[in-house]
């Protein structure tokens, strides 16, 4: 079974509105953390944003904020005021377990941001 | 700035060559770690390191090894490689610990097997 599910494999905005990426997570530890990269056309990975598994406030970083629902294991990445430069892959990554180090990457979503 | 460097940003290969992948990281993390990137697949963890000398198999490891005898370097060796093995290649690397310390990745490297 996937460990992260994004169901979106390509988003379109128009620049000044905001959008909505979905991650759902699957796991049945308490402890854990979720993470959301952006990954514009050059490749490198550029780190977002960070929620908790213990976090009570969702997460924010001035543009994006983590939706997060944990009952429904959902961590939707919200970016606020598309810019133009926001076209990019966006991938949600879940850190599980205090026994584990790894991440486990979702597929990713493909976000275009129209003028 | 935390830094990882892979060694090769695009490389083409024959099929059946041994292949290595260098990435050197400078913020003497232990975690360090290699993944594959495929179109509509996302990163998939081919093998991990938490520490010198210490790995782990990711979801991928078959075709691969690796190693870790310092631990700013984690190379990844294509023993014979084949032309499935063509795909982009990325490096990783995060302090041990707590859960929000994030991931660095290097820029990539790109691999063509022919």
């Amino acid at each position: 079974a996937q460990k992260i599910t994004q169901t979106q494999p390509g988003m379109f905005v128009q620049e000044k509105e905001a959008v909505t990426l979905d991650c759902t997570y699957d796991t049945s530890d308490p402890s854990y953390g979720l993470f959301w990269y952006k990954q514009p056309s050059s490749g490198e990975m550029i780190f977002l944003i960070y929620q908790g598994s213990y976090d009570q406030q969702n997460a924010t970083e001035g543009r994006y904020s983590l939706n997060f629902q944990k009952a429904r294991k959902s961590a939707n990445l919200v970016i606020s005021a598309s810019q133009l430069g926001d076209s990019a892959m966006y991938f949600c990554a879940m850190r599980e377990g205090r026994q584990s180090e790894k991440l486990v990457f979702g597929k990713g979503t493909k976000l275009t941001v129209n003028p | 700035d935390v830094k990882v460097t892979q060694s090769s940003r695009y490389l083409v290969k024959r099929t059946g060559e041994k292949v290595f992948l260098e990435c050197v990281q400078d913020m003497d993390h232990e975690n360090m770690f290699w993944y594959r990137q495929d179109p509509g697949l996302g990163l998939r963890l081919i093998y991990f390191s938490y520490d010198v000398k210490m790995k782990e198999k990711g979801d991928i490891p078959e075709g691969y090894s690796v190693s870790r005898e310092k631990k700013e370097r984690f190379s990844l060796i294509l023993e014979s490689a084949s032309t499935n093995q063509t795909s982009m290649y990325l490096c990783a690397s995060k302090k041990a610990g707590g859960f929000g310390n994030t991931i660095y990745f290097g820029e990539g490297s790109w691999l063509t097997v022919v």
